[in-house]
């Protein structure tokens, strides 16, 4: 595609119950990630995936948070369990290149209530 | 401490000022400094990125890093209404997973 696509765009859930979230990158990209914005902390790292691989997990804040990556395109971000605290907008990125030219999608936008 | 330190703002600007946004890191691996614009309810777009110390210049746009400060700064010239925005500066350390680490942004609006 022309972007990264992410769905849903908005995302309210009740407290407890799972999430998933998905991410389309530009087609050709090997690299994609997964961060996460925040008021209160801003925008952090959660995962990068290389191909279908994700030889860095260092951001996921929990157990409950797991991501996979299928066919080296679609990526799908799953929180188990939601909290209140894992209410945030979450944006994918991809690029041709590790670390240069992210393109960002435009985020889930997930609300815990 | 974070590892980069932004000034949230907001900045408001007349329209024509021209508009200096600053960042300071603590670690002096990070390799490549990049400029990020994000309007609202939309994902970062990427403006400028640089990998030495100096200055890189894009039409209206200059980012300048200083490695032995620790220090970065994005300005941006004739400043216009479409440049309201939040600035966000990234540094990555070009490892293994190339992550990037953010400012927590800085907002500017530009007055017409």
């Amino acid at each position: 595609g022309a972007g990264v696509s992410q769905s849903p765009s908005n995302k309210v859930t009740e407290k407890g119950k799972d999430v998933e979230l998905r991410c389309d990158p530009i087609s050709g990209h090997t690299a994609l990630y997964w961060y996460r914005q925040s008021l209160g902390q801003g925008l952090e790292f959660l995962i990068y995936f290389q191909g279908n691989s994700a030889p860095d997990k260092s951001g996921l804040p929990s157990d409950r948070f797991s991501a996979e990556r299928t066919g080296g395109s679609v990526s799908t971000l799953t929180i188990q369990r939601t909290q209140q605290e894992d209410s945030a907008v979450y944006l994918c990125a991809s690029s041709l290149e590790e670390g240069i030219g992210n393109t960002f999608g435009s985020g889930t936008r997930l609300t815990v209530v | 401490q974070k590892e980069v330190e932004q000034d949230p703002g907001p900045l408001s600007v007349p329209e024509g000022a021209i508009v200096s946004l600053n960042c300071t890191y603590s670690n002096s691996a990070f390799q490549y400094f990049m400029w990020y614009r994000q309007y609202s309810r939309k994902g970062p777009e990427l403006l400028m990125y640089t990998y030495s110390s100096g200055n890189k210049e894009d039409g209206r746009f200059t980012a300048q890093v200083d490695k032995s400060s620790k220090y970065i700064s994005l300005f941006i010239r004739d400043s216009q209404p479409s440049d309201s925005a939040t600035y966000l500066c990234a540094m990555t350390l070009m490892d293994s997973s190339y992550k990037l680490i953010f400012g927590s942004g800085t907002r500017l609006l530009v007055r017409p």
